[in-house]
């Protein structure tokens, strides 16, 4: 298994401003992912993080307002931009080890805009 | 594409007993994964059981198990000798194996209650 870690578990955030969110994999992973998950409701996916080149997004979302980077096989970062309180959502970073075909999950991000 | 349906919001059981949440999928991949995810109320999503499609024998994980269902693409958890640490969300998630994102498609949760 993967042991992910996020930084930050929560925060409060100001309306406009942008906030970035760390991913760290203990191990070199083939898939690195930000999936977001609104208040009651399911994970949506927002982008698969490719190493050295631009993220793949998914339809409704944009690299402006979700800018990711992902320097290296272990790490990568989801930046939520120009923030409104529809932007208040748990967001995790998950991958998809080498080995095998399952995913693990970080803890998530717990953001509430005001 | 790919859906994930579960039908039931919320499942409530009585301590010590079994409960099954329902799950339904849609893919056109003959090759795929599918997963139990739990998310207590601190939010982590955490894997409770994996099944390979191209396995016929239901995956276990102690007193967790599954009916896996592929013709009828059903994927249903059951949880036997239920205890209060088992109240959390449940999804049921869809891997597509061979495409070229390798991510999670997930259903819309069910909220499981343990009464003690």
């Amino acid at each position: 298994s993967a042991v992910i870690s996020q930084k930050p578990s929560r925060d409060i955030c100001q309306r406009g401003t942008s906030l970035t969110i760390q991913c760290q994999v203990d191990s070199q992973v083939t898939m690195m992912f930000w999936y977001r998950q609104q208040p009651g409701q399911s994970l949506t996916l927002i982008a698969t993080a490719n190493q050295g080149s631009e993220a793949t997004y998914e339809s409704g979302f944009v690299i402006d307002k979700f800018p990711i980077s992902r320097p290296n096989l272990t790490f990568s970062t989801l930046t939520v931009s120009n923030m409104s309180p529809e932007d208040s959502s748990i967001y995790l970073c998950s991958v998809r080890a080498h080995s095998g075909n399952t995913i693990y999950f970080g803890e998530g991000s717990w953001l509430t805009v005001v | 594409a790919q859906t994930v349906t579960q039908s039931q919001p919320e499942m409530s059981v009585q301590e010590a007993e079994t409960v099954t949440l329902s799950c339904t999928y849609d893919t056109s991949e003959s090759d795929y994964y599918l997963f139990w995810y739990k998310q207590p109320p601190s939010r982590q999503m955490i894997l409770v059981i994996r099944q390979e499609a191209y396995k016929q024998q239901n995956a276990t994980e102690n007193r967790f198990s599954v009916n896996f269902q592929k013709a009828a693409k059903s994927f249903s958890l059951k949880i036997s000798d239920s205890q209060l640490g088992d109240a959390a969300m449940y999804f049921c998630a869809c891997l597509n194996y061979g495409g070229s994102q390798g991510n999670l498609i997930f259903g819309k949760g069910t909220k499981l209650s343990v009464k003690p």
